[in-house]
C-alpha cells in the first residue's frame, strides 16, 4: 500500500513569510508525528497527534509553530514568520497506536532567505 | 537530560567486511531501541528493534545487540555491499508510549 506522503518536497520562502507543510499518513494509521531535522542532527520532536486525543505539542519551538490534523488522516505543519533557523527538513511519521515502529514520509525541506 | 551519541564520523568499510556502528546513551534506561536507516534526500526506514531484556537480536545480515550494563547497542552489518551504504540512526524509548529520542546517526560507506 501506499506509504507516508509528504508535499512540497522543496520549499523556499523568504524570512517573515508564512508556510504551510502537509502530511498525509498510511491510511489506518491513528499515531502522527512531526519532526525536525537540521542538517547533521538528529530527529527533534514537534508533535503527536494521536485519534481524537488531545495532541501533545510539547515539541514546538515556539509559538510560531503550530499543527492540525483532520481526524485521523491529513496533517498540516504551520509555521508563521519565518526565520532563518527555520531551515531544515520537516519529516513526518505515523504509526498504528500503542506500536513503537514508526513510517516516515519523504520529507519537506524548506529553506528560509 | 537523556544524551544518545553515534560516532559522528564517517565509517569507510570495505565491501565484504563487518560494518559495526555505536549507539550509547546515558542518564537513562530505555525499555526499547530502534534502528533506523536514511538515506540522502528520504525520511528514514525501520530496521530492528531491541527490548531491554533481550540481548541480541538478528535480521538477515543484521544483527543488534543491547548492553544496559554498557548503556551500550552495536549494530552490525556482515558481508556488507555498496548498497548497505547510508545513514544509520539510533533511537530509545523517550519514557511514554511513542516518544522516541534519537542520535544525530552515523553515516556508513562501504566500498567496492
Amino acid at each position: 500500500g501506499a506509504g507516508v506522503s509528504q508535499s512540497p518536497s522543496n520549499k523556499v520562502t523568504e524570512k517573515g513569510k508564512d508556510v504551510e507543510l502537509r502530511c498525509d499518513p498510511i491510511s489506518g494509521h491513528t499515531a502522527l508525528y512531526w519532526y525536525r531535522q537540521r542538517l547533521g542532527q538528529g530527529l527533534e520532536f514537534l508533535i503527536y497527534f494521536q485519534g481524537n486525543s488531545a495532541p501533545d505539542k510539547s515539541g514546538l519551538p515556539s509559538d510560531r509553530f503550530s499543527a492540525e490534523r483532520t481526524g485521523e488522516s491529513v496533517s498540516t505543519l504551520t509555521i508563521q514568520r519565518t526565520q532563518q533557523e527555520d531551515s531544515a527538513v520537516y519529516l513526518c511519521a505515523s504509526s498504528f497506536p500503542d506500536k513503537e515502529t514508526q513510517y516516515f514520509g519523504p520529507g519537506t525541506r524548506l529553506l528560509v532567505l | 537530560s537523556q544524551k544518545i551519541e553515534q560516532n559522528s564520523e564517517a565509517l569507510n568499510i570495505q565491501e565484504g567486511k563487518t560494518a559495526t556502528l555505536t549507539c550509547n546513551y546515558t542518564n537513562y534506561s530505555p525499555a526499547y531501541l530502534q534502528w533506523y536507516r536514511q538515506d540522502p534526500g528520504r525520511g528514514p526506514v525501520f530496521l530492528l528493534l531491541i527490548r531491554e531484556n533481550e540481548k541480541e537480536k538478528r535480521k538477515e545480515r543484521l544483527k543488534v545487540t543491547f548492553d544496559t550494563t554498557l548503556k551500550q547497542s552495536l549494530f552490525h552489518i556482515t558481508a556488507s555491499q555498496p548498497a548497505d551504504s547510508a545513514t544509520y540512526l539510533c533511537a530509545l524509548d523517550g519514557g511514554s508510549n511513542y516518544q522516541l529520542i534519537w542520535g544525530a546517526g552515523t553515516k556508513l560507506i562501504i566500498k567496492p
